[in-house]
């Protein structure tokens, strides 16, 4: 079975603070997301990658960052934590295909900006 | 570009009967379809995922979903809810770009009335 492991399922952090998600996969996926989740917004994608040192911005990147030194590691960043960054983050990875392969999602971390 | 409407963000069904959650898409190729369960505290599993090779697809948990061009609709079923099957459902359309991103729908609590 796929594994993605999200090192921390619930981080507290203040107010400008620098935050750092990892996110780590052993399938040897290609494909790596960040996505944010929050109550009757679904999961909105804030970063990929689709190869090491390769990194797309998704649809809400803006005060994030990302970093993919190692093909199985995928660090998501919130430079400067704000309020409004309270939430629950999803990581998740998957294989290259033609747009089928379904993607592995990791327990989520929830972060609370305190 | 690709979305997904779920029809309901709560549905409430009584054990035994018949689960039945909406999704539509728009699309403006033959998506690649998905449909993810989200239980509490947990990351979202895949239930099953159209792909084009048949339109009536059988996933985990005694789940299935039927693909209908013509409504553009891709409703997920199953015939005698379980108490266990309590959770967040979520519809997703591949984006057909070659890449391997995915757009979610907002999502549909489903309970289940003793």
């Amino acid at each position: 079975d796929v594994k993605v492991t999200q090192s921390s399922r619930y981080l507290v952090k203040r107010t400008g603070e620098k935050v750092f998600l990892e996110c780590v996969q052993d399938m040897d996926h290609e494909n790596m997301f960040w996505y944010r989740q929050d109550p009757g917004l679904g999961l909105r994608l804030i970063y990929f990658s689709y190869d090491v040192k390769m990194k797309e911005k998704g649809d809400i990147p803006e005060g994030y960052s990302v970093s993919r030194e190692k093909k199985e590691r995928f660090s998501l960043i919130l430079e400067s934590a704000s309020t409004n960054q309270t939430s629950m983050y999803l990581c998740a990875s998957s294989w290259t295909g033609e747009g089928n392969q379904p993607q592995h999602f990791g327990d989520g971390t929830r972060l609370s900006i305190l | 570009a690709q979305s997904v409407t779920q029809l309901g963000s709560h549905v409430s069904v009584s054990e035994g009967a018949l689960v039945l959650l909406r999704c539509n898409y728009s699309s403006s190729v033959p998506p690649y379809l998905f449909w993810y369960v989200q239980y509490p505290n947990q990351g979202l599993q895949l239930l099953l995922k159209y792909t084009s090779a048949a339109t009536l697809v059988k996933g985990i948990n005694g789940f299935e979903a039927e693909f209908k061009k013509s409504e553009t609709s891709f409703h997920l079923t199953k015939p005698s809810a379980h108490m266990s099957d309590a959770a967040e459902y979520f519809c997703a359309v591949s984006d057909n770009f070659g890449n391997e991103k995915l757009t979610f729908g907002t999502g549909t609590r489903l309970t289940i009335i003793p």
